[in-house]
C-alpha cells in the first residue's frame, strides 16, 4: 500500500531563517506530487505541485520554493521565512490522470515567530 | 465572489443524528467532487468522490451533487462521537488542469454522546 510520510511534525522558527520542509511517497511510483497550505480556520491553498523529478509549477508567488530532485521526494524551501509563512504545511499524491484523488500525508505546523 | 463556498460552522449534534454538510460553487466546469475529513492537527482524509451529478453512497456516508444548482451534500447518518472532525469540500474540473483541486473552507462538526 501507499504511504506519505512528512517531516518535522512540528516546526518553529525565527524570521529571516531558512526553511526546509520533506515529503517522501512509498509504493508508488511517478505520483503527482503537490504542497499545500492551510491556514487556521481556512481551506487548502495549492502551493506547487509536479508531474516528474526537476519538473514543479508554482500557483502562487511568494518567498517559497519546490524542488522534486527524487520521483518520490517533494521539499519546500524558503531562504528567508517571513511571518505570513506560518502554517499547516500539507503534501499529496495522485496517480497521473485521477487527480481528483489526492492523498495527503500528516503535515508540518510551522510557526513563524 | 468564492469559488467554493463552505459553511464553517460549528455545527453541533447529539449522536445518532443524521448530518448534512453542503457546498456551493460557482464554476460550471468542474466534474469531480470530494469529500475529505480532517481530524485536528492530521491531514485531511478522501472520504469519497462523485464524478458529474448523482449519489454515491458508502456505508454511513452519501454523496450528492447537484450540477443544476452548482450545490453539493455530504450526509452521514448515525452519527458518531467519532464522525467529529474538520469536513472539507473539494472541486476538480478540466478548466483548473487535471492537477488542481479547489477546496472549501472546511465544516467544523461535533457529534455530542
Amino acid at each position: 500500500s501507499q504511504t506519505i510520510h512528512q517531516w518535522p511534525a512540528t516546526l518553529v522558527q525565527p524570521v529571516g531563517s531558512p526553511l526546509s520542509l520533506e515529503c517522501t511517497v512509498e509504493g508508488t511510483s511517478n505520483p503527482n506530487l503537490y504542497w499545500y497550505r492551510q491556514a487556521a480556520g481556512r481551506g487548502l491553498q495549492l502551493l506547487f505541485y509536479s508531474v516528474g523529478i526537476g519538473q514543479i509549477s508554482s500557483e502562487v508567488p511568494q518567498n517559497l520554493s519546490a524542488s522534486r530532485p527524487q520521483d518520490r521526494q517533494f521539499i519546500l524551501s524558503s531562504k528567508k521565512l517571513l511571518l505570513s509563512d506560518s502554517g499547516f504545511y500539507l503534501c499529496a499524491w495522485s496517480v497521473p490522470g485521477a487527480d481528483y484523488e489526492q492523498y495527503f500525508g500528516p503535515g508540518t505546523r510551522l510557526t513563524v515567530t | 465572489q468564492k469559488e467554493v463556498e463552505q459553511d464553517p460552522g460549528p455545527l453541533s449534534v447529539p449522536e445518532g443524528a443524521i448530518v448534512s454538510l453542503n457546498c456551493t460553487y460557482s464554476n460550471s466546469a468542474f466534474q469531480y467532487f470530494m469529500w475529505y475529513r480532517q481530524y485536528s492537527r492530521k491531514g485531511p482524509e478522501l472520504l469519497m468522490y462523485t464524478y458529474s451529478s448523482g449519489n454515491k453512497e458508502d456505508g454511513r456516508f452519501t454523496a450528492q451533487v447537484d450540477k443544476s444548482s452548482k450545490y453539493i451534500s455530504l450526509f452521514i447518518r448515525d452519527s458518531q462521537p467519532s464522525d467529529s472532525a474538520t469536513y472539507l469540500c473539494a472541486m476538480s474540473g478540466p478548466i483548473q488542469g487535471a492537477q488542481k483541486l479547489v477546496f472549501g473552507q472546511g465544516t467544523r462538526l461535533t457529534i455530542n454522546p
